[in-house]
């Protein structure tokens, strides 16, 4: 079986600062892991994803995340947050291949002015 | 590429009335999946088809609830005597095959009374 844990269901940062989002795994085979952005009433899209490859993920708008197997952990992050990053943020994660996705229980991320 | 659709966006229904919602996937895609997401959740995994052939359904998927892809085009989801605790976003997403990237629709947000 497969879990995804978000720790903290909302983070504040400053615009200009750092973001930092939170997500560890739990899967017994190796994952596919994957971050999803969703704006107030809208589907999900897509920021990046590990796929075995590179551990060190880049994906779009600036954001990026590392994989890190001893850690079971795919934090991501941006260096410097704009207004237009505010929404909700998924950690998800399926095996090699797999036919679903198992999220997290999500990351509202606000950015002050 | 028009994406994902879903239809209705909005959907109330008094509890005991039947629902059906339907989704058009990205035209080339042959795996469609749905997902249900409640406030403050993640989605949930429901079910997923590969062309017409549904393949696997989760428990969350009692039997008041049947989807179909007839012709491995679009896909409804039907609920039959809906309760209140069926209220939630119904999420659609597809893929151009397995293990690809899920592209998702906007959803279509039920609302039980």
């Amino acid at each position: 079986a497969q879990s995804v844990t978000q720790l903290g269901s909302h983070v504040s940062v400053s615009e200009g600062a750092l973001v930092l989002l939170r997500c560890n795994y739990s899967s017994s085979v190796p994952p596919y892991l994957f971050w999803y952005v969703q704006y107030p009433n809208q589907g999900l899209q897509l920021l990046l994803k590990y796929t075995s490859a590179a551990t060190l993920v880049k994906g779009i708008n600036g954001f990026e995340a590392e994989f890190k197997k001893s850690e079971t952990s795919f934090h991501l992050t941006k260096p410097s947050a704009h207004m237009s990053d505010a929404a909700e943020y998924f950690c998800a994660v399926s095996p090699p291949y797999g036919n679903k996705l198992v999220f997290g229980a999500g990351t509202i991320l606000r950015v002050k002015s | 590429d028009t994406g994902v659709s879903q239809d209705p966006r909005h959907k109330i229904t008094k509890r005991g009335q039947n629902v059906t919602f339907r989704c058009d996937p990205i035209s080339e895609h042959n795996r469609l999946y749905w997902y249900r997401q409640t406030l403050g959740q993640g989605p949930e995994f429901l079910t997923y088809f590969q062309n017409e052939a549904q393949l696997e359904k989760s428990r969350l998927l009692s039997d008041r609830f049947s989807a179909e892809r007839p012709k491995g085009s679009f896909s409804t989801l039907e609920i039959q005597r809906t309760e209140q605790g069926d209220s939630a976003m119904y999420l659609c997403a597809s893929s151009l095959t397995i293990g690809e990237e899920q592209y998702f629709g906007p959803g279509t947000r039920l609302t039980v009374t």
